[in-house]
């Protein structure tokens, strides 16, 4: 089955872009996501990118995708304080396997 | 690590019935869990945050009275589909929040109930 892997901590200092990584197994998935999760909140849909795509950009969001090497990466420019948060990477058609997410620090 | 599971995995049932889905987070306690609904090909949706000991907090848009959040331990929160309907079919899905001595703050998934109303 599908299994997603995403590294677990990134320290990023404010102002500077950060870049968090994730690879897949399944090249059958039709859907990438990204999701992040605010403390104490749940998660909530930042972007998602279909597999037919190489690239999609949302404001201060670009999400890049490899299929040829299963990997998906989203990167935040100008980070800033507030996108201190866990970023959970997900791939999946009809069920969706989730990563077990990044957790981004805003150095000052 | 940590593990939380889900029971059933999934479920077939008759229009108007009432069914359960159980969330347990098996070797830690969780204060807080998560509901959230998968519809065939889309992204996870939130449905609501169960904290134990106190009602839940749904999101807009999400019916109360149709979806009974009870977080009765630290280990447990039940979610009752009350009066289902085939448009209720979806793929469940719970996690648990551990906040450790540390203060990281994460978040563990279940596996993921398929309810399918007939």
């Amino acid at each position: 089955g599908e299994d997603v892997e995403q590294s677990l901590f990134l320290s990023v200092r404010e102002g500077d872009s950060s870049v968090i990584n994730c690879t897949y197994t399944d090249s059958s998935s039709t859907y990438l996501y990204w999701y992040k999760q605010e403390p104490g909140a749940g998660l909530q849909l930042l972007t998602y990118i279909f597999s037919n795509m190489d690239m999609k950009q949302d404001q201060r969001l670009t999400v890049l995708l490899n299929k040829k090497d299963k990997h998906l990466s989203l990167r935040i420019a100008d980070t800033q304080t507030g996108d201190s948060a866990i970023y959970f990477c997900a791939a999946g058609n009809d069920k969706i396997i989730f990563g077990k997410g990044t957790r981004l620090h805003i150095l000052p | 690590g940590a593990v939380v599971s889900q029971h059933p995995s999934w479920v077939i049932c008759k229009s108007g019935t009432s069914v359960k889905i159980e969330c347990r987070s098996l070797d830690f306690q969780a204060t807080t869990m998560f509901w959230y609904r998968q519809f065939p090909k889309q992204s996870l949706m939130l449905m609501a945050t169960s904290n134990e000991g106190s009602k839940a907090t749904y999101e807009q848009g999400v019916e109360k009275d149709k979806f009974l959040i009870n977080h009765a331990s630290l280990t447990l929160s039940t979610l009752t589909v009350t009066s289902a309907h085939p448009e209720d079919s979806s793929f469940y899905i719970c996690s648990a929040r551990v906040l450790t001595s540390g203060g990281t703050d994460t978040q563990y998934f279940g596996p993921g109930t398929r309810l399918t109303v007939l």
